[in-house]
């Protein structure tokens, strides 16, 4: 067990809906990290959330967006979904700050889009 | 632009033997160093780490080689077990203002019994 608890595991809904996919990270991680994996393919990195900031963001679409709250839980909201989002959703944590640190990753929501 | 590259997508090992798996990057700024295990419908799992300043780190059966000035690093099992067969990622993080985990591909790792 990594300590990140992401929230539902299982996710089925239609084309154009909106979800919310939810990360609670592992005690005392301030940082936050949202990863899209499609197809068995690599881990593409969306976004990452600092103690409630916005640190670096990745291949994003406009139409996903994130937040972290002040009890350092995340949030990736997903809207207007097409077949194509269909994927699995990674969060991850890690202490950040100054130093490099190992990030430890949740189980991942599967997102399928029908 | 592929950062961080693992060209090989997949490598049979016999049990027993040492399995390597390898990974290029391009960004001189990366630090920092980690590789993944993860097995299917599962988060990956951290295995082992290794800062620029080290060209090793070695965590009992694992250990990871840096080259910096090759931007290459590698992954070596011995011994390999059937255990081991998953996906294995490298990634890189830097620590230029942004902590990020730049992923490769993956490689899929299979231990013959």
């Amino acid at each position: 067990d990594s300590g990140v608890t992401q929230t539902p595991k299982h996710l089925i809904t239609a084309t154009g809906q909106r979800v919310t996919l939810r990360c609670s990270p592992r005690s005392g991680d301030l940082s936050v990290y949202w990863y899209q994996q499609s197809l068995d393919q690599g881990l593409q990195f969306l976004i990452q959330y600092y103690n409630g900031e916005e640190r670096a963001k990745g291949n994003i679409l406009e139409r996903f967006s994130a937040q972290q709250f002040p009890d350092l839980h995340s949030e990736l909201n997903l809207s207007s979904l097409e077949l194509g989002d269909s994927a699995l959703y990674f969060c991850a944590s890690s202490a950040g700050g100054l130093m490099n640190t190992e990030a430890f990753f949740g189980q991942g929501t599967r997102l399928t889009v029908v | 632009d592929q950062q961080v590259k693992q060209n090989s997508p997949s490598l049979s090992v016999q049990e027993g033997r040492i399995s390597i798996l390898n990974c290029d990057y391009t960004n001189s700024m990366f630090d920092y160093f980690l590789w993944y295990k993860k097995y299917p419908a599962e988060g990956p799992t951290f295995l082992i780490s290794i800062s620029s300043i080290k060209d090793k780190n070695e965590d009992g059966r694992f250990t990871v080689f840096l080259n910096k000035s090759a931007k290459h690093l590698s992954l070596h099992i011995v011994p390999s077990q059937p255990g081991d067969s998953a996906v294995y990622f490298c990634a890189a993080s830097g620590s230029s203002g942004t902590y990020k985990y730049i992923f490769g591909t993956g490689t899929r790792l299979k231990v013959l019994a």
